[in-house]
């Protein structure tokens, strides 16, 4: 069955620093990979996604993240923290066939002064 | 182009009342999907439709729980009768065959049920 597991529920930064928040999914076949943010009292929004193109996808707001087949990982990263960045992120994986997306269980970010 | 419509934004109740949310979602998108969202439990899927049909009702928690979608443009998702336990966000999302299968949200619907 297809999972998600993204470490650590909760990350905290200081303004400016590098932020890294860690996802890994389990896939047999290649994977579409999702990261969405969630403000809060808002709806999720897309971040970024990687459809099987190029390794590193770019996201809105100098988000990135890397498919890295070899450690199914797809780590998410911003080199320098800035306050509003301070959310719920979510990583996700579908395959073809419209199949829902699964999932983590998400990694809270607090980004401090 | 409009987004993902829900109402209402916020819902409080009485435990037993029957409660009722709505999404409306992208035009053009033949899939919709509804989620539930606790502290507790994360962020479940509940059901979700394709072209109005329900594909998979698995994450129902019960029979309390019905979901319907009459046309390409509209859903209910109706809790009858309502518990303490139910509440919780319940979020709304579409989706278009053949785009990667990425979801668009709605803002959600915020339930309190006393």
């Amino acid at each position: 069955a297809q999972s998600v597991t993204q470490l650590g529920s909760h990350v905290s930064v200081s303004e400016g620093a590098l932020v890294l928040l860690r996802c890994n999914y389990s896939s047999s076949v290649p994977p579409y990979l999702f990261w969405y943010v969630q403000y809060p009292n808002q709806g999720l929004q897309l971040l970024l996604k990687y459809t099987s193109a190029a390794t590193l996808v770019k996201g809105i707001n100098d988000f990135e993240a890397e498919f890295k087949k070899s450690e199914t990982s797809f780590h998410l990263t911003k080199p320098s923290a800035h306050m509003s960045d301070a959310a719920e992120y979510f990583c996700a994986v579908s395959y073809s066939g419209n199949t829902p997306l699964v999932f983590g269980k998400g990694t809270r970010l607090s980004v401090i002064a | 182009d409009a987004g993902v419509i829900q109402s209402p934004r916020h819902e409080v109740t009485e435990m037993g009342q029957e409660v009722t949310l709505r999404c409306k979602p992208i035009s053009g998108h033949d899939y919709l999907f509804w989620y539930r969202q606790t502290m507790m439990r994360g962020l479940e899927l509940l059901i979700y439709f394709n072209n109005n049909v329900p594909i998979d009702d698995s994450g129902m928690p019960e029979d309390r729980f019905s979901a319907k979608m009459p046309n390409a443009s509209f859903s209910t998702l109706k809790i009858q009768p309502s518990e303490p336990r139910d509440s919780a966000v319940y979020f709304c999302a579409s989706a278009k065959t053949g785009a990667y299968n990425e979801q668009f949200f709605g803002p959600g619907t915020r339930l309190t049920v006393l």
